[in-house]
């Protein structure tokens, strides 16, 4: 079965220090990839994609993500981290249809 | 640019009444269209899609149901609400295969 998985429910880290949100899938083929971010009682916001090319993709806020084939990780990454950048991190496969499949999110807890 | 809302944004309705969310997009043609469930603030649950006009693709079985009217307009609806359907409720939107979807702000459905 087609799956996303988050293995931490919530990721705490320092102001100003590195973060790293992890993400599996488990998809046949070349799945487009996405990270979203969820703020309390609001919608998703689209952070970044991976679609083909470079395994480092760039996006939104300072944001970047790695893509792993070899390992199927997707883990989103930020060199340092600010007290807004909290909120809730999901990470999203598309298995080539119209369809996409989210993970459960991972809670990040940023401390000044 | 393109813009996606969706009404209303919270509701509170006793068991047994009915239920009808709506969305609309603007700015595209012929989208994708998309009803998300996300409860306890966690993981999405895919409820429906649409490709095209009267197209409804249902992913889990439920007392809810979709309909797509008008191009550009998406909605959710049930006859009789349950305890069990109270949540948040997510309309988004995307284009083509497997790109990126966009999401509303979101419906808080408590049922009581």
């Amino acid at each position: 079965a087609q799956s996303v998985a988050q293995p931490e429910d919530q990721v705490n880290v320092a102001e100003g220090n590195p973060l790293t949100v992890k993400c599996t899938y488990s998809v046949s083929g070349n799945p487009y990839l996405f990270w979203y971010v969820q703020y309390p009682n609001r919608g998703l916001q689209f952070l970044l994609k991976y679609i083909t090319g470079d395994n480092l993709v760039k996006g939104s806020y300072g944001f970047e993500a790695e893509f792993n084939k070899s390992q199927t990780s997707f883990h989103l990454k930020k060199p340092s981290a600010l007290v807004s950048d909290s909120a809730l991190y999901f990470c999203a496969v598309s298995p080539g249809g119209f369809k996409t499949i989210f993970g459960a999110g991972t809670r990040l807890f940023v401390k000044a | 640019s393109q813009t996606i809302h969706q009404w209303p944004a919270t509701l509170v309705q006793p068991v047994g009444s009915p239920l009808s969310l709506e969305c609309t997009v603007e700015g595209t043609s012929n989208p994708n269209l998309y009803w998300y469930r996300q409860a306890a603030g966690r993981g999405l649950q895919l409820l429906f899609y649409s490709v095209g006009i009267g197209q409804i693709s249902s992913e889990v079985p439920q007392n809810l149901s979709a309909s797509r009217p008008q191009d550009r307009q998406f909605i959710l609806s049930s006859k009789k609400l349950l305890l069990s359907d109270s949540g948040f409720y997510l309309c988004a939107w995307g284009q083509g295969y497997g790109n990126t979807i966009y999401f509303g702000e979101g419906s808080w459905l408590t049922v009581v």
